[in-house]
């Protein structure tokens, strides 16, 4: 399995709909979850952490299911300015250097919401 | 309060050439990164450091080496540009590390050709 998948998108969705991007990751002692937010020929930045116990932000809500290695983020009332690339990040035990864990991060999913 | 600062933000090379990615931040965070993104790729560490004085490799290091003799600078060495290091790199930094979120500088475009 990759170390971090995510639905390979792109999703184009009308304005006021409801979408949902899933995310599977490898290693069952990840500690740490994030979804983060990319435009177009942009830096990345953080949208929101994930919480085992699942996690809310306005319109956004962020899921952890650790039994099946799954992470996922809701998007309710899509607007315009929810256009963006989304990416799932875990924190996975490299392979490299000293062994020790290190953001890994998905290819990410296009969100493209359509007036 | 600047943040992360990357310079320079463009840059073509041709094969062979070397330079130096400047990384600066003023937020007195300890980890700092860089990574790189290829089109339609997720974003891949090259190499990270936990403090001055003490860096390590990535997932993918070859080609690169960084140095890391202040708290608030990271540059990235490319040394004999290859095709292959065309992309877009980011650095970063955190207060702690895998546990809390990336601060992330606005990118160089980097051709080699």
């Amino acid at each position: 399995r990759k170390e971090v998948e995510q639905d390979p998108g792109p999703f184009n969705v009308p304005e006021g709909a409801t979408v949902a991007f899933n995310c599977t990751y490898s290693n069952s002692a990840s500690q740490s979850f994030f979804w983060y937010r990319q435009d177009c020929r942009k830096e990345p930045k953080l949208l929101m952490s994930v919480y085992s116990s699942g996690n809310e932000d306005g319109r956004f809500t962020a899921q952890l299911n650790r039994a099946s290695q799954y992470i996922s983020l809701l998007i309710r009332d899509s607007k315009l300015s929810d256009s963006a690339t989304y990416l799932c990040v875990v924190n996975i035990r490299q392979d490299s250097g000293a062994g020790s864990y290190q953001l890994t991060f998905g290819k990410g999913t296009k969100l493209s919401v359509i007036p | 309060n600047a943040g992360v600062t990357q310079t320079p933000k463009f840059r073509i090379l041709k094969i062979g050439q070397s330079m130096t990615l400047q990384c600066a931040q003023d937020m007195n965070h300890n980890y700092m990164y860089w990574y790189r993104q290829d089109p339609g790729m997720g974003l891949k560490l090259i190499y990270y450091s936990v403090g001055a004085g003490i860096t390590d490799k990535g997932e993918v290091p070859n080609g690169y080496n960084v140095s890391r003799s202040t708290t608030e600078d990271f540059p990235l060495r490319l040394e004999l540009a290859a095709p292959s290091q065309t992309s877009v790199y980011f650095c970063a930094s955190s207060r702690q590390g895998v546990f809390e979120k990336l601060f992330f500088g606005s990118g160089t475009q980097l051709s080699v050709l």
